[in-house]
């Protein structure tokens, strides 16, 4: 079926620093998300992204959060700059139309902030 | 607000006996869309089924959910659990127009020999 590719897998990085997160969705898909899991607890709605801009964002997407997608290339999550609180498991999703649509889910990029 | 609600953390079922996880949600709009993904130990969530008919059956790989506005409900069944079958089972929500996909706590389906 369709793929969605995160990259990288994990990362490591200190309290502080600024950390961006990509995402190869699926090719002909318009809507992308970024959801965070911590550790044992549910997937939470962070943003969602449409022709250019955010569409919705939630309460966990703070100041420091930052979504883009250049000229069609990666969808990226980027975190400057990043806490402790920011360590989890950070999965991408794209769908063809919209939140209707099935979502389609990379394999999450786990991040942890030292 | 909107809000999903999967009542089993864990649910623990032996080989051959059937499944059922519970799904309620929370909603004033009248045409929701809910959903049912499930993700297998380290690899991401992938969808199961989904429906936005009314007390319509849906099926797919052996599992069946129904939507009931009445009870806002949209539960998933399965009538022989196999071992495979074990996994993180996530119900969610897309309430309305232009809104996201809001997913439950998730319910952790362990099948047993």
């Amino acid at each position: 079926g369709p793929k969605v590719l995160q990259i990288p897998s994990h990362q490591i990085i200190d309290m502080g620093q600024m950390v961006t997160l990509n995402c190869d969705p699926v090719s002909n898909h318009l809507y992308f998300y970024w959801y965070k899991q911590i550790l044992g607890q549910q997937m939470e709605f962070l943003v969602n992204f449409y022709n250019g801009k955010v569409m919705e964002k939630s309460k966990l997407f703070k100041d420091q959060f930052s979504v883009e997608r250049p000229d069609g290339s990666y969808f990226t999550l980027k975190i400057q700059p990043t806490a402790l609180e920011d360590s989890a498991v950070y999965f991408c999703a794209s769908s063809l139309e919209g939140s209707a649509e099935t979502l389609y889910f990379g394999s999450g990029t786990r991040l942890t902030v030292l | 607000g909107d809000s999903v609600t999967q009542t089993e953390g864990l649910v623990t079922l032996t080989e051959g006996l059937p499944v059922m996880l519970n799904c309620t949600y929370q909603t004033i709009y009248s045409n929701p869309f809910l959903f049912w993904y499930v993700q297998h130990l380290n690899e991401s969530p992938r969808l199961l089924l989904k429906s936005f008919t009314d007390n319509k059956r849906t099926e797919h790989q052996g599992f069946h959910a129904t939507l009931h506005k009445s009870s806002s409900s949209f539960h998933l069944q399965k009538s022989s659990a196999q071992l495979s079958d074990s996994a993180l089972y996530y119900c969610a929500l897309r309430a309305n127009s232009g809104t996201y996909q809001r997913f439950g706590t998730g319910t952790k389906l362990q099948v047993v020999p």
